[in-house]
């Protein structure tokens, strides 16, 4: 089935640095693409819906690049804050109903 | 717009005895929905996808048995945690979509088992 490789499990930057989480897939077919942010004791927020026809997609404070040839999802916070602390997992949907997730990346701002 | 509503949002039960959580679409016909377990410190595995007009399909790992659910119309759907014990702690999410559309998750139900 469907696997989802998400790097890095842990990540820490200083506030005002960019942080970069990346997620590999192997399924041909995966058409849409999300990333959710988890913050402590909460459930997933849905920070991005990412089609396969755009390669780029710009969010508030992120974007998200889609590299089809490789397979790799890409989401890049530029200039992170505090409020950015959180988990983030990437998940395809692997051209079924369900969704496979990544591992999820536990991302620290420091200050 | 669309939402997705489950109850309860956090309970706790005994070591072995089983706890019903719930799911309710609202602004959508929740054609298709799914039932994920996130545990501690790991990822959401989906425990299995129901889908209307057709048999739910659970994930390896996960049964019937252990994890009944209904999906009686497009709107509400619960799964029911039986014989719970220490492993099955962790946040259930209900995921609802209509058709080919996007899953709207829930806020979760958080298990604690004692």
């Amino acid at each position: 089935g469907e696997q989802v490789e998400q790097r890095p499990p842990h990540l820490s930057v200083r506030e005002g640095d960019s942080a970069v989480i990346t997620c590999t897939y192997t399924d041909p077919n995966s058409y849409y693409f999300f990333w959710y942010k988890q913050e402590p004791g909460a459930s997933l927020q849905l920070l991005m819906k990412v089609f396969s026809s755009t390669e780029i997609n710009e969010g508030q404070g992120f974007t998200v690049l889609l590299n089809k040839k490789d397979k790799r999802l890409s989401l890049n916070l530029t200039a992170a804050h505090p409020g950015d602390s959180a988990a983030y997992f990437c998940a395809d949907t692997g051209g079924a109903d369900r969704l496979t997730f990544g591992k999820g990346t536990q991302l620290i701002i420091q200050p | 717009g669309a939402l997705v509503y489950q109850y309860p949002r956090r309970t706790i039960c005994k070591s072995g005895t089983s706890m019903r959580m719930e799911c309710q679409a609202v602004g959508f016909q929740a054609t298709s929905v799914a039932w994920y377990r996130q545990s501690p410190q790991k990822t959401f595995e989906l425990i299995a996808l129901s889908t209307v007009n057709s048999a739910i399909k659970y994930e390896q790992n996960f049964t019937q048995e252990k994890f009944p659910i209904s999906h009686p119309n497009l709107s509400f759907s619960s799964m029911t945690v039986l014989n719970a014990y220490l492993e099955d702690r962790g946040l259930y999410l209900c995921g609802a979509r209509e058709g080919a559309d996007t899953q709207y998750f829930g806020p979760g139900t958080r298990l604690l088992v004692l």
